[in-house]
């Protein structure tokens, strides 16, 4: 596709269950972002990605979080052990590269993840 | 710490009416992007300023860009329903990785 897809849009689980959720980026787009957003709010900022390599970790909020770019592309946000308080969207961008920072990102429509 | 501010959080108006919405920080920023976000779907970018002083206008849209590179403000001229969204601010600090968003301002126009 042209944008930047993400799936699934939608996903609801137990409180405890692990969750993955994926993003197809640009074709050719190098940088990869995560972002969580609560209703209605501004971005938190979780992750980035250059290529494979994750250079940015510092707003993963636990450990139970991680993420992982394979062949400069998918990513796939994992989530262990869901809390109440991971409830939220999750958007995924790419741009074509990573620096210099003011250029466009392009997101997805965002998982709604929502912890019973 | 929120180190960019968006004012004002919410705001909704009439159709035909002005407005503008402010992005404040303490730091200087390379350079500062909008993007505007309807619900059910992710941000799109709108503008990028990288001068001080900057100023560019998308239609009914007029973006600015501080002087000195701190602030930035978004002013709608005759607002329409579709302008409806939540309007983000994002900065570009070259010792970053990443950008500085802010809080986003959550703008209704009724008809």
């Amino acid at each position: 596709g042209a944008g930047v897809s993400q799936s699934p849009s939608n996903k609801v689980t137990e409180k405890g269950k692990d969750v993955e959720l994926r993003c197809d980026p640009i074709s050719g787009h190098t940088a990869l972002y995560w972002y969580r957003q609560s209703l209605g709010q501004g971005l938190e900022f979780l992750i980035y990605f250059q290529g494979n390599s994750a250079p940015d970790k510092s707003g993963l909020p636990s450990d139970r979080f991680s993420a992982e770019r394979t062949g400069g592309s998918v990513s796939t946000l994992t989530i262990q052990r869901t809390q109440q308080e991971d409830s939220a969207v999750y958007l995924c961008a790419s741009s074509l590269k990573a620096r210099p920072l003011n250029q466009p990102q392009h997101f997805g429509d965002g998982t709604r993840l929502s912890i019973l | 710490t929120q180190l960019l501010e968006q004012s004002p959080q919410f705001l909704s108006i009439q159709e035909g009416e002005n407005l503008t919405v402010y992005c404040n920080s303490s730091s200087v920023f390379s350079s500062l992007q909008w993007y505007r976000q309807e619900p059910g779907e992710g941000p799109v970018l709108l503008v990028t300023v990288v001068t001080g002083g900057e100023v560019k206008k998308l239609k009914r849209l007029t973006f600015q860009f501080g002087d000195a590179r701190k602030d930035s403000s978004l002013h709608i001229t005759a607002a329409q329903p579709g302008d409806t969204g939540l309007y983000l601010c994002a900065g570009a600090r070259d010792s970053n990785y990443q950008l500085i968003w802010g809080a986003g301002t959550k703008l209704i126009i009724k008809p």
